[in-house]
């Protein structure tokens, strides 16, 4: 089974600009999150996808994050325009069902990252 | 909302012997504790969770022991490898409904010398 896929796995931008992060979660997982690490902190929620809808997005810093997820598959996450504290590691994780209920079916996995880093 | 304390920042261990990592949560309502570990230039995977109404859970080396009175949760590594050289992050969560959303430590680095 593939596990969960991010693109681009580094980004190099200048402040201003607009990058998209794309994540491919495993086939048949509803949920989908959003997180971010700044170097040396803790890694962040941003939000939370099920299916195609919004279950939370109370992790969003601000207006120039926008997430998609149309279809219920893939989802992306676009910064427009980057600042230079948007520099961090993104990372997409999914799951069959909620995290924290019994059963194997509800593991979070990780994608490997996107290493954004706005100039 | 929600503050998970995460320490030590760095843990340097002899292989054989014992690693504790330590987490305090501020939200009682707090009821699900998992645990990651990143190994360098992997993503974060699942290593062992516990949920609020257990104290304590094993597989096989590790271990994880949950103390919700004092609001404090810790994982046990024993008898570490080599291969065990990560850095590994708690997580505090509140499941309600569909909604999760985990805050994290800052993470441990765990360096295992052979």
């Amino acid at each position: 089974e593939a596990g969960v896929t991010q693109f681009p796995s580094h980004s190099v931008i200048e402040k201003g600009q607009t990058v998209t992060l794309r994540c491919d979660p495993i086939s048949g997982h509803d949920n989908l999150y959003w997180y971010r690490r700044v170097m040396g902190k803790e890694i962040k929620f941003l939000l939370h996808f099920v299916k195609e809808s919004k279950q939370d997005e109370s992790g969003m810093p601000n207006n120039r994050f926008l997430a998609e997820r149309t279809g219920g598959t893939y989802s992306t996450l676009k910064v427009q325009p980057a600042e230079l504290e948007d520099s961090g590691v993104y990372f997409c994780a999914s799951s069959q069902g909620s995290p924290g209920r019994a059963g194997v079916g509800n593991t979070q996995y990780f994608g490997p990252g996107t290493r954004l880093t706005v100039l | 909302g929600e503050n998970v304390e995460q320490h030590p920042s760095t843990l340097s261990v002899q292989e054989g012997d014992s690693a504790v990592i330590k987490c305090t949560y501020s939200d009682s309502a707090s009821n699900y504790f998992p645990w990651y570990k990143q190994e360098l230039g992997k993503r974060p995977q699942l290593i062992i969770d516990i949920r609020s109404n257990v104290g304590e859970k094993k597989d096989q080396r590790i271990a994880v022991t949950l103390n919700k009175t004092a609001k404090h949760f810790s994982l046990h590594i024993t008898e570490t490898q080599p291969e065990d050289s990560a850095v590994y992050f708690c997580a505090a969560s509140i499941r309600s409904g569909g909604s999760y959303i985990p805050t994290f430590g800052r993470g441990t680095s765990l360096i295992v010398h052979p």
